[in-house]
């Protein structure tokens, strides 16, 4: 079985642009996430979507982050414009009840804002 | 809003020995938590679940605790290996399946 898929791996912009990241979660998997990671620190949860729908974007920043999940299978994380404390791994994740409570990641993709 | 910590400093120990990881948690009731392990340059990758209802859960080598009176969870590995070095994480998940992370503890197995 395939696992996530994310990409870019890695990525190096300059702060006031943009980027985005792609996420392609497990077959069948209806709950899909995205985490911050920051160095030293644990993954910070942005947003959960269930199918196409939000289930929770509380600690999202939306005057710089979006996130979507058309057709309720692949992702696409965006940020614009970048800030340098934007620089983080960004770790995708998905999960489906009938697997279980488990939530499965994919390797991230790597950001440094300069 | 929810407060999760882990061990602040990096574990280290000698092969052979158990090490012992803890959780401590605010502001939340958890269905349920897990443990994942994190290995540099990698996402992390599931462990243990144990339920709020369970005392104690075991797998292999892996023993997790699990007391929503001090909300505290401990998560032991025994006969600790070299390979057991990685940053180790706690989650702690509600019935919606809304996962919180906590800050990850480093832990070094000196061979």
């Amino acid at each position: 079985e395939a696992g996530v898929a994310q990409s870019p791996r890695y990525k190096i912009i300059e702060k006031r642009q943009s980027v985005a990241f792609w996420c392609n979660p497990i077959s069948g998997h209806a709950t899909l996430y995205w985490y911050q990671q920051i160095l030293g620190q644990g993954p910070k949860l942005l947003i959960q979507f269930q199918n196409n729908g939000v289930v929770d974007d509380s600690q999202l920043p939306k005057d710089r982050f979006s996130a979507e999940r058309l057709k309720g299978v692949d992702s696409t994380l965006k940020i614009q414009p970048a800030k340098l404390e934007d620089s983080a791994v960004y770790l995708c994740a998905s999960n489906n009840r009938g697997t279980g409570n488990t939530i499965y990641f994919g390797e991230g993709s790597w950001l440094t804002v300069v | 809003s929810q407060k999760i910590e882990q061990n602040s400093e990096a574990l280290n120990i000698q092969e052979g020995k158990t090490a012992t990881l803890t959780c401590n948690y605010t502001n939340y009731s958890p269905a349920y938590l897990q443990w994942y392990r994190q290995d540099p340059g990698r996402g992390p990758v599931f462990l243990l679940l144990i339920r709020e209802n369970e005392k104690e859960k075991r797998k292999e080598r892996l023993k997790v605790t699990f007391d929503t009176t001090l909300k505290q969870s401990l998560f032991h590995i025994t006969a600790s290996q070299p390979a057991d070095s990685a940053t180790y994480l706690c989650a702690l998940a509600n019935t919606g399946n809304q996962f919180y992370f906590g800050t990850g503890t480093s832990l070094t197995v000196i061979p």
